[in-house]
């Protein structure tokens, strides 16, 4: 079993939509949860840490679910420019493990 | 603040040329990574770094040697280059307290 495990979609949507994308992760010593953005042929840039409260910046939130293990991130009011590859980062000890990524595509 | 920087950005080589990828930050991380990533496959990571003076194996490091004699410099050599280590290479350096991690902006490298 992988240790950080995605649907890699891909996820095609109209422009407006709400979408939502699921991650597990198998360590349940994880300590930290982040949700990085990689637009094509480009790095990755952070696009929010998850908390455990779960947590909000303007149209995308995340959710985090320790007992079942998964984290979510939701996105609201989908833009043309919202269409990336999401990737899904568990941190714990002095590993960072990334999934192989959600692929995003709104279209108009 | 130029955060991460790599260079190349884009290289050539025939099998069996050696090189080293250059990174660099300066935002007084300690921990620095280097990943490859091949299409459709997620970031591996090949080495890291928790200090100066300190470096360790992650998952694909054959091929690969590093090494860390500064904070702000995290250079990969390629010792004998082989196509199947054709890949995009990214260097990233990581806030030791939240864990964030910043990337540079990747070095396309094919291997004939």
């Amino acid at each position: 079993r992988k240790e950080v495990e995605q649907d890699p979609g891909p996820f095609n949507v109209p422009e407006g939509a709400t979408v939502a994308f699921n991650c597990t992760y198998s360590n349940s010593a994880s300590q930290s949860f982040f949700w990085y953005r990689q637009d094509c042929r480009k790095e990755p840039k952070l696009l929010m840490s998850v908390y455990s409260s779960g947590n909000e910046d303007g149209r995308f939130t995340a959710q985090l679910n320790r007992a079942s293990q998964y984290i979510s991130l939701l996105i609201r009011d989908s833009k043309l420019s919202d269409s990336a590859t999401y990737l899904c980062v568990v941190h714990y000890g002095n590993k960072l493990v990334f999934g192989a990524g959600t692929i995003l595509r709104v279209k108009s | 603040n130029a955060g991460v920087t790599q260079t190349p950005k884009f290289q050539v080589l025939k099998t069996g040329q050696s090189m080293t990828l250059q990174c660099a930050q300066d935002m007084n991380h300690e921990y620095m990574s280097w990943y490859r990533q091949d299409p459709g496959m997620g970031l591996r990571l090949i080495h890291y770094s928790v200090g100066a003076g300190i470096t360790d194996q992650g998952e694909v490091p054959n091929g690969y040697n590093v090494s860390r004699s500064t904070t702000e410099d995290f250079p990969l050599r390629l010792l004998s280059a082989a196509p199947s280590q054709t890949s995009v290479y990214f260097c990233a350096s990581t806030d030791r307290y939240s864990y964030e991690q910043y990337f540079g902006p990747g070095t396309r490298l094919t291997v004939t």
